[in-house]
């Protein structure tokens, strides 16, 4: 049963800390999203890989955000320093480029900023 | 920028009526309309999608409209169940690979 993989869960942190959320996306798909779910923002859309190239990060705070795709089985979404703001879940998301569109979700991680 | 726009954010329901979620998108060349529902601590998952050379398309119970001219598509949920509660996006796919969601409608169905 092919489907995204996220790590960790649950995340709780204080201000200041590096976080670090990993994400597996579904073999063969080479399209690879990072959103971040609030309350108030629905999914936001911060980052987004086509064949592991970054293509637009337009939706990330530069200073302490960062993406990465090391390889085609892992993304990597960084937060460094991390801030009570940043507290939501992250979601990342893969697709295929020449497919129908759709997206398969992680189930999430949920990060908590003291 | 790109952006979609869903309304209305909650929709409360008592089952077996109908529920509809509307929404509007900007970019003109959007040509991909997928509908999403989130369930508690899960993930989003496609329900049902419509392509911009379609009008409307229906599966069981749901359906979506889409009129381009107006940049107008709606999610329609007939004879509604509790187990449709949940968290509907709307969303466009702008080109670029780039999916655009909406803010999301929260739906009772009040048994």
């Amino acid at each position: 049963d092919a489907r995204v993989t996220q790590t960790p869960r649950h995340k709780v942190t204080e201000m200041g800390q590096e976080v670090t959320m990993r994400c597996q996306p579904i073999l063969g798909h080479n399209t690879v999203f990072w959103y971040r779910q609030t309350m108030m923002q629905g999914l936001e859309l911060l980052a987004y890989f086509r064949n592991r190239a970054p293509l637009d990060d337009s939706g990330m705070p530069k200073d302490r955000f960062s993406a990465e795709m090391p390889d085609a089985t892992l993304a990597t979404l960084k937060i460094q320093p991390s801030e009570p703001r940043d507290s939501a879940v992250y979601f990342c998301a893969s697709g295929l480029e020449l497919g129908t569109g759709e997206l398969f979700f992680g189930e999430g991680s949920r990060l908590t900023v003291l | 920028g790109e952006n979609v726009e869903q309304h209305p954010s909650t929709l409360s329901v008592q089952e077996g009526d109908s529920a509809v979620i509307k929404c509007t998108y900007s970019d003109s060349a959007s040509n991909y309309f997928p509908w999403y529902k989130q369930e508690l601590g899960k993930g989003p998952q496609l329900i049902i999608d419509i392509r911009s050379n379609v009008g409307e398309k229906k599966d069981q119970r749901i359906a979506v409209t889409l009129n381009k001219t107006a940049k107008h598509f709606s999610l329609h949920i007939t004879e509604t169940q509790p187990e449709d509660s949940a968290v509907y996006f709307c969303a466009s796919f702008t080109g670029g690979f780039k999916t655009i969601f909406g803010a999301g409608t929260r739906l009772f169905v009040k048994a």
